[in-house]
């Protein structure tokens, strides 16, 4: 049973770069899909982008292409970079795991990133 | 984007109760729809993936159907441990959207 681990600074300031890592226990299979999802305190879910094994990418327009996902397989990681942030971007962070393209099947237990001076 | 809308926004049911939900998606969706739960602090579960098939592990009292737009999440015998916030969520197009959520209160 793969599970996942959010890694990352808790704080991060004004028009800085949030950057996370999720650790997978068990293997990064070819087939897979890996995601970012987020949710502001007291909101909702939005889709951040996912990232297949062999490095393909597809993020949320929403955020202006200040996402930047990759993969290393050999260190079973995938990471999330997301520049210029603002307090909008203030949210738990997390990752996960789909066998498809879009069904999340396994989820980090999420990690709170809150951006302030 | 894909606009998903759920209602109610939120629902007080007692144990026992058979309780569902629905979601309404801006446009067609094919059969690319799944229902997550959420309970406070935690991250969500995926219960059904396409519109209607049982993640491994999840109980037969909870169910879903629809097609196009409109989808709906049925539990058929609610249980202590299902009060929680559900969140419907479309793949067929990017960006991949959720609903706002319904949460589903103990009256």
């Amino acid at each position: 049973q793969v599970q996942l681990q959010e890694s990352g600074p808790g704080l991060v300031k004004p028009s800085e770069i949030l950057s996370l890592t999720c650790t997978v226990s068990g293997s990064i299979r070819s087939g897979d899909y890996w995601g970012w999802i987020r949710q502001p305190p007291g909101k909702g879910l939005e889709w951040i982008g996912s990232i297949y094994h062999s490095g393909n990418t597809y993020d949320n327009p929403s955020l202006k292409s200040r996402v930047t996902m990759s993969v290393d397989a050999v260190k079973n990681v995938f990471s999330l970079q997301l520049r210029s942030v603002t307090a909008a971007d203030t949210a738990v962070y997390y990752c996960a795991k789909s066998p498809t393209t879009g069904a999340f099947d396994v989820w980090g237990q999420g990690t709170m990133v809150r951006v302030s001076s | 984007d894909v606009q998903m809308t759920q209602s109610p926004s939120s629902l007080s049911a007692s144990v026992g109760d058979r309780v569902t939900f629905t979601c309404q998606a801006s446009q067609p969706i094919s059969n690319f729809l799944n229902w997550y739960q959420q309970k406070p602090g935690k991250a969500p579960k995926l219960l059904i993936y396409d519109v209607s098939n049982l993640e491994a592990g999840v109980p037969p009292r909870f169910s879903g159907r629809g097609s196009g737009t409109d989808f709906s999440f049925t539990i058929s015998s609610l249980q202590p441990e299902d009060f929680a916030t559900y969140y419907c969520q479309q793949y067929d197009a990017v960006p991949y959207t959720f609903g706002q959520g319904t949460r589903l209160e103990i009256k």
